[in-house]
């Protein structure tokens, strides 16, 4: 099955500054890329994802590239701010109806003023 | 509109007790997704349904675990005979299904924080 790695398992950095998480994904056929932020005590909120299609897409002070090739996928945060800071996790899956997350195991991320 | 809601927010029960968890997806998702997450972990799959069926159930821990959805819509996790190790935040997901391009966005309920004592 698909088995997803994330790094780093913490992050700290100063407000206004960027911030890169980075994940990498076992399975070929994977082909959706979701980001979720997670603040304490709070369900998941789905941020952006990418699918297999296209190699980076922004939102925002928020973006995320993919190499198919090499398997990996990353977040990208610039112009940090406090309310950035939660735990950011990074999943894959086949994509479509029906198709199972994978998740990484999660990059708590501290923005200092 | 209204996102997805679970009930009980908080549930303890004791070690060898049954408990039955509750899933109300969005309106018109057809996708209902079960996940667990332990402390401090990442999130861990359970169970898929596609309307009343569950055609991915590899997830479940063990025999104690089951799941079932009536009516296309709220869905219940049981848990019979609870451990300790089964203490988690049990989040429930739903997506829309049908064809290549639509039915990949998940979007969570707040879970279900249970705790085993």
């Amino acid at each position: 099955g698909e088995n997803v790695e994330q790094h780093p398992s913490t992050l700290s950095v100063q407000e206004g500054d960027s911030a890169v998480i980075k994940c990498t994904y076992s399975d070929s056929a994977s082909n959706y890329f979701p980001w979720y932020k997670q603040e304490l005590g709070k369900r998941p909120q789905l941020i952006i994802d990418i699918r297999s299609n296209v190699g980076e897409k922004k939102d925002q002070r928020i973006a995320v590239t993919l190499n198919k090739t090499a398997k990996h996928f990353s977040l990208h945060i610039t112009e940090t701010q406090p309310e950035d800071s939660a735990v950011y996790f990074c999943a894959a899956s086949r994509g479509g109806g029906g198709n199972k997350l994978t998740f990484g195991t999660g990059t708590q991320l501290k923005v200092e003023l | 509109g209204a996102g997805v809601s679970q009930s009980p927010s908080n549930k303890v029960t004791e070690k060898g007790k049954d408990v039955e968890l509750r899933c109300d997806p969005i309106s018109g998702h057809t996708a209902l997704y079960w996940y667990r997450q332990s402390l401090g972990q990442g999130l861990e799959f359970l169970i898929y349904f596609q309307g009343n069926s569950a055609p991915d159930k590899s997830g479940l821990p063990s025999d104690r675990f089951s799941a079932e959805r009536t009516g296309g819509s709220v869905s219940t996790l049981t848990i019979q005979r609870t451990q300790q190790e089964d203490s988690a935040v049990y989040l429930c997901a739903s997506s829309q299904s049908g064809g290549s391009h639509t039915g990949y966005e998940q979007y969570f309920g707040p879970g279900t924080r249970l705790t085993v004592t």
